[in-house]
């Protein structure tokens, strides 16, 4: 059974105080680890697909890592606008489609 | 929301009623999914389809079924509702996979469904 782990399940920084989120995962065949952005009363917002070993992408502030046991989204000097629940979600190979996602980090950004 | 629509965005309904959710996307992707969100849980899979009447279980299908008879439209039918139904159910959106191209599934803004 596909698994994912985020932490920390909350966590609260100043602006500008950097800081990583954890995604770890148990998959039997990755095909894609996925970050999404969730506001409030609105439905997840794509960020980045992952999908082997050493990868990394960037958005603005936000640069997701992966390597064979976890995903690590860093925030660099977060603004307050950052404040948001992130989402790792992973993909196997096989069997049901769709995603398997974590129950996410709820991240605010004090001014 | 790159054109996927659910309807509605709030219901409440009694036990024992059946209950409709759509999901309409003007994007012409192939695959359609049906998650519903709790407290403590996270973003659990209902049911999916990869095509026109192509249709699949996901995680928590008990107590739901899914038709699809056209592209655009993928509707989550509750049979018969109950109290542990009350959830927020997102319906999401996938074309053909793209390995190593930065894709990602596209959600909707969410049906709030309460049964009491």
């Amino acid at each position: 059974e596909d698994q994912v782990t985020q932490s920390p399940e909350a966590l609260r920084l100043q602006e500008g105080e950097s800081s990583s989120l954890n995604c770890s995962y148990t998959v039997s065949g990755l095909r894609g680890l996925f970050w999404y952005r969730q506001d409030p009363g609105k439905g997840p917002e794509f960020l980045f697909t992952l999908y082997s070993a050493g990868e990394e992408k960037e958005k603005e502030r936000l640069k997701a890592t992966l390597t064979k046991k976890e995903s690590f989204l860093h925030i660099t000097a977060p603004k307050p606008e950052d404040s948001a629940t992130y989402l790792c979600a992973v993909q196997a190979w096989g069997g049901a489609d769709g995603l398997t996602f974590g129950k996410g980090t709820h991240l605010i950004i004090q001014p | 929301d790159a054109g996927i629509t659910q309807s509605p965005r709030h219901k409440v309904t009694e036990t024992g009623t059946p209950v409709t959710l759509r999901c309409h996307q003007t994007e012409n992707h192939r695959y359609m999914y049906w998650y519903r969100q709790d407290p403590g849980h996270g973003l659990r899979l209902i049911h999916y389809s990869y095509g026109v009447k192509d249709t699949d279980k996901g995680e928590v299908s008990d107590g739901y079924s899914v038709s699809r008879s056209k592209t655009e439209d993928f509707l989550l039918t509750l049979e018969s509702a109950t109290s542990s139904q009350t959830s927020v159910y997102f319906c999401a959106i996938s074309e053909a996979r793209k390995q190593g191209a930065n894709y990602g599934y596209t959600f909707g803004s969410g049906t709030r469904l309460t049964v009491v």
